[in-house]
Order: structure tokens, then C-alpha cells, then sequence
């Protein structure tokens, strides 16, 4: 159980190019789903915060407008990487949190490494 | 301020050498604190939760404790196959959000 899907795993594209990112819970509803960025041997560095049906919630210096949450539904949650830059180059990662008392665990997805050109 | 401090930073072990990895944390009001295992171009998996001092959990070759202050994932006769990252996260309970912190991670290093 607690299966996280995430699409595409592999992004190569264009500078200017804007890139769709999305992250399903496949055998659970998710209230909240988070995104975070890694950089090689480094940890997971938290992007944003995303509840179904409210806005996201950013973390400070991470830009709303360049990378764009929606977090339609209980299940799907996208993250849009808007006119990507080589700088955004990275491995993203979703990952979801069941409804419930709020002291579960987070499930991840296995990540999408985009190279922008 | 919140904090979650992993250690070693790189751990290597020949296989079948039994060790444990550190998870110190500074937290208020703990609501959990979980263990994920994460291999190369890969997303964490998660293996524990722990949820009050005392706690033990099991999986394999793998046992995870936790204390008031930190917790450990005891790692008895490795194999290669268990070589990746190991991140430590911690869900404060303080804030309305359940905010989790990660830790920097061990990478584990197993060598036949």
C-alpha cells in the first residue's frame, strides 16, 4: 500500500520550455502533498506545501509564479516548472500524506530529473 | 529552533559488520519521528515510524529506536544490497502544518 506515482522521470528540454510535473496517490487520498527539490548528496530541500483545494504553500525564496502547484484532487497534485532555465535543472520529488490525524508518514514518488538544455 | 542532525555522514561497512546510524533531533512536541531508505535517482522509501520513547521497530535486518533525544537504526550483518542513503525525519507537533525536517542523511556503503 501507499503507492506514490510520479510522471515523467526523465525531462530533457529546451531553455524557455515550460515542464508539467505530476504526482499521484494510487491506493490513498492525500490531503496534503509537499514537493522538494534535491541537489547530488544533498537532502531533500522542501519547495512547497500542497493541500487539496487551497493554495500551495511556499517556502521562503522559492518562487510562486516560476514554479506553479495545483492540487486538484485528492489524488493528483502537479507541479509546473514555468519558461525552465539550466539553473532549474534538479531532481524533483513529490511525495503524499494520508488523511487522517496528521502523524503520518510521507510516501514519495520516484522523482523526475529535468535537464534543461 | 527545530533541528534534525544525522551522523555519520558516510558509514562503510564490510558485509556483515553490524552498526548503527544516529538521528539526533531538537524538536517541540514530537508527533513522529521516520526512517526512509533511498537508493540512487530514486525517491526515499519509507521503512519506520516511531512515535514515543522506548519504541522499537523491526524490518529485516534493520531495527529502529527511539529515546527523548534520538533515535537509532541498528543495521545487523549488512549485505551490499542494503548500500544507500538513510534520511531521518522528524514531525514537530507545535505548529498547526506538522511541519517534518528532514536530516542530511548516512549514506551506507556495504561491501561484500
Amino acid at each position: 500500500g501507499a503507492v506514490v506515482s510520479q510522471h515523467p522521470s526523465r525531462v530533457i528540454c529546451k531553455s524557455g520550455t515550460s515542464v508539467k510535473i505530476e504526482c499521484r496517490s494510487l491506493d490513498f487520498q492525500a490531503t496534503t502533498m509537499f514537493w522538494y527539490r534535491q541537489f547530488p548528496k544533498q537532502s531533500l530541500m522542501l519547495m512547497a506545501t500542497s493541500n487539496e483545494g487551497s493554495k500551495a504553500t511556499y517556502e521562503q525564496g522559492v518562487e510562486k509564479d516560476k514554479f506553479l502547484i495545483n492540487h486538484a484532487s485528492l489524488t493528483l497534485s502537479t507541479l509546473t516548472v514555468t519558461s525552465a532555465h539550466p539553473e532549474d535543472s534538479s531532481f524533483y520529488i513529490c511525495s503524499a500524506r494520508a488523511a487522517g490525524t496528521g502523524n503520518q508518514p510521507q510516501h514519495f514518488g520516484d522523482g523526475t530529473r529535468l535537464s534543461i538544455l | 529552533e527545530d533541528q534534525v542532525t544525522q551522523s555519520p555522514e558516510a558509514l562503510r561497512l564490510q558485509e556483515g559488520e553490524s552498526s548503527s546510524l544516529n538521528c539526533s533531533y531538537t524538536v517541540s512536541g514530537l508527533r513522529g519521528l521516520f526512517w526512509y531508505r533511498q537508493d540512487p535517482g530514486k525517491g526515499p522509501e519509507f521503512l519506520f515510524t516511531l512515535y514515543s520513547a522506548g519504541e522499537e521497530k523491526e524490518k529485516e535486518r534493520l531495527k529502529a529506536t527511539l529515546t527523548k533525544k534520538e533515535s537509532f537504526l541498528h543495521i545487523t550483518a549488512p549485505k551490499p544490497e542494503d548500500s544507500a542513503t538513510y534520511l531521518c525525519a522528524v514531525q514537530e507537533g507545535n505548529t498547526g502544518g506538522f511541519k517534518t525536517i528532514f536530516g542530511a542523511g548516512t549514506r551506507l556503503f556495504v561491501k561484500a
